[in-house]
C-alpha cells in the first residue's frame, strides 16, 4: 500500500518560490510506469491539477501554471517535488501529491494528507 | 480548454437516491472518475473509469457515462456520505487533467 507524505514551507512571502516535496514508502517511484501528481486547493475551493511527472522524468504541467511551474523526482530518495515560483496570494492552498496503481489510468488512488500553504507577507 | 460542469449543492433524504451529474462535451467518450472528499481530508476515489468501484466502496456507489452527462448515483444515502464529490477526467488536447468545480451532498 502506498503512502505518500507533502513536506515544505508553509509560509511563503509573496514574489518568493514555493518547495514541497513529497516523500512516497510502500513502493518504489520508479517502477510501474504511474505519473506523479501535484494537485492543489485554494481554501474553500475546488481541486486544481498543477502537473505529474513521470519516472523518466517527464513532465506535463497545468498550460495556467506552466510559465512558473517545475515537478522534479529524485528516485534515490524515493520522492518527487514542486516548485512553484513568483507566488502571489492566490497561490495560498492546500497543496496535494497523489498517484495511481494504473499505468494507462490517470485518476488518483493514492493521495498525501496534504499541506496548507499560505502565502504573505 | 475543457469544462467539466457540476451543480453547486445536492440535497437527499435519508437513505433516498442522490444523482450527482458531471456535464461535459461529449464527455461519453472520456474515462470519468469521482472523488469523495470529507472537510478536512483528502479526496477519496469512489469511483474510476465510469463506473468501476475501488476496494473498499460500497455497492451503494455508481457510476453512468453517456453523451454529454456523466453520473455518480448513491443509492440509500447516510449521513457519512454528506461531503464534496469531485468529477475529475484526462484530456489530451487540453490541461490533461481536469476537475470538475465540486458538488457538496447534504443528507436530510
Amino acid at each position: 500500500q502506498l503512502q505518500l507524505q507533502e513536506s515544505g514551507s508553509g509560509l511563503v512571502k509573496p514574489s518568493q518560490t514555493l518547495s514541497l516535496t513529497c516523500a512516497v514508502s510502500g513502493g518504489s517511484i520508479s517502477s510501474g510506469g504511474y505519473s506523479w501528481s501535484w494537485i492543489r486547493q485554494p481554501p474553500g475551493k475546488g481541486l486544481e491539477w498543477i502537473g505529474y511527472i513521470y519516472h523518466s522524468g517527464s513532465t506535463y504541467y497545468n498550460p495556467s501554471l506552466k510559465s512558473r511551474v517545475t515537478i522534479s523526482v529524485d528516485r534515490s530518495k524515493n520522492q518527487f517535488s514542486l516548485k512553484l515560483s513568483s507566488v502571489t496570494a492566490a497561490d495560498t492552498a492546500v497543496y496535494y501529491c497523489a498517484t495511481t496503481n494504473d499505468s494507462s489510468g490517470y485518476y488518483y488512488v493514492y493521495w498525501g494528507q496534504g499541506t496548507l500553504v499560505t502565502v504573505s507577507s | 480548454s475543457y469544462e467539466l460542469t457540476q451543480p453547486l449543492s445536492v440535497s437527499v433524504a435519508l437513505g433516498q437516491t442522490a444523482r450527482i451529474t458531471c456535464g461535459g462535451n461529449n464527455i461519453g467518450s472520456k474515462n470519468v472518475h469521482w472523488y469523495q472528499q470529507k472537510p478536512g481530508q483528502a479526496p477519496v476515489l469512489v469511483i474510476y473509469r465510469d463506473s468501476n468501484r475501488p476496494s473498499g466502496i460500497p455497492e451503494r456507489f455508481s457510476g453512468s457515462n453517456s453523451g454529454n452527462t456523466a453520473t455518480l448515483t448513491i443509492s440509500r444515502a447516510q449521513a457519512g456520505d454528506e461531503a464534496d464529490y469531485y468529477c475529475q477526467v484526462w484530456d489530451s488536447s487540453t490541461a490533461p487533467v481536469v476537475f470538475g468545480g465540486g458538488t457538496k451532498l447534504t443528507v436530510l
